[in-house]
């Protein structure tokens, strides 16, 4: 069956330390997106993919970078982690090309915690 | 770019009894407004969509209408059950062609009281 899959679920770091969190999909979906769940805040979008080598910044980019090399994976880094960037983070993927019905499917989440 | 409001933040309700949480959007071109339930630990998963050329949907015991004019939306969730306690997420796009970006409410946290 398609999925989509984060890791790491759960990651600790210290302030200033570089971290990945990794995001891959068997959907062959065009669109992948990755938001920031805090309490009181919502789902905010970090940045988002509509194919291979197309990104965008959402609307809490910065401190973020994401690179689109492939159909199946969007990386986030984070270039140097601060204590505001711990959160849950959420991987997402939507719409074959052309068609698709706007659903997007969900990662399991990664807990990210910024000591 | 699109605001989206989303009231109320928390929702107590006896079971059996009905809850509907409301939302309203800024930017007209929006046209897709899904739905998505978030159960304790767990991801965001859909529950029901309407597109802007439709006023009201229905799937069972949950609906959600549309008001474009006002650019509000709501769901409703008739005779809730205990495993209706979640955090529903309301959410506002602009989809065309398979490309879209999906913009969303803050949340809100549904207890449902056996």
């Amino acid at each position: 069956d398609a999925e989509i899959t984060q890791s790491p679920r759960h990651k600790i770091t210290e302030t200033g330390r570089q971290v990945t969190l990794a995001c891959h999909q068997t959907w062959n979906h065009n669109n992948m997106f990755w938001y920031r769940q805090d309490l009181g805040h919502g789902l905010r979008l970090i940045h988002y993919s509509y194919g291979v080598h197309d990104t965008n910044k959402g609307e809490v980019s910065d401190g973020y970078s994401v690179s689109r090399s492939n159909t199946e994976d969007l990386p986030l880094t984070l270039e140097s982690a601060a204590s505001s960037q711990t959160s849950v983070y959420f991987c997402a993927s939507s719409g074959l090309a052309g068609v698709g019905t706007g659903e997007l499917f969900f990662g399991e989440g990664s807990r990210l915690t910024v000591l | 770019g699109e605001n989206v409001e989303q009231h109320p933040s928390t929702l107590s309700v006896q079971e059996g009894d009905s809850a509907v949480i409301k939302c309203t959007y800024s930017d007209s071109a929006s046209n897709y407004f899904p739905w998505y339930k978030q159960e304790l630990g767990k991801r965001p998963q859909l529950i029901i969509d309407i597109r802007s050329n439709v006023g009201e949907k229905k799937d069972q015991r949950i609906a959600v209408t549309l008001n474009k004019t006002a650019k509000h939306f709501s769901l409703h969730i008739t005779e809730t059950q205990p495993e209706d306690s979640a955090v529903y997420f309301c959410a506002a796009s602009r989809y065309s062609g398979g490309y879209q970006k999906v913009t969303f409410g803050i949340g809100t946290k549904l207890q449902v009281i056996p």
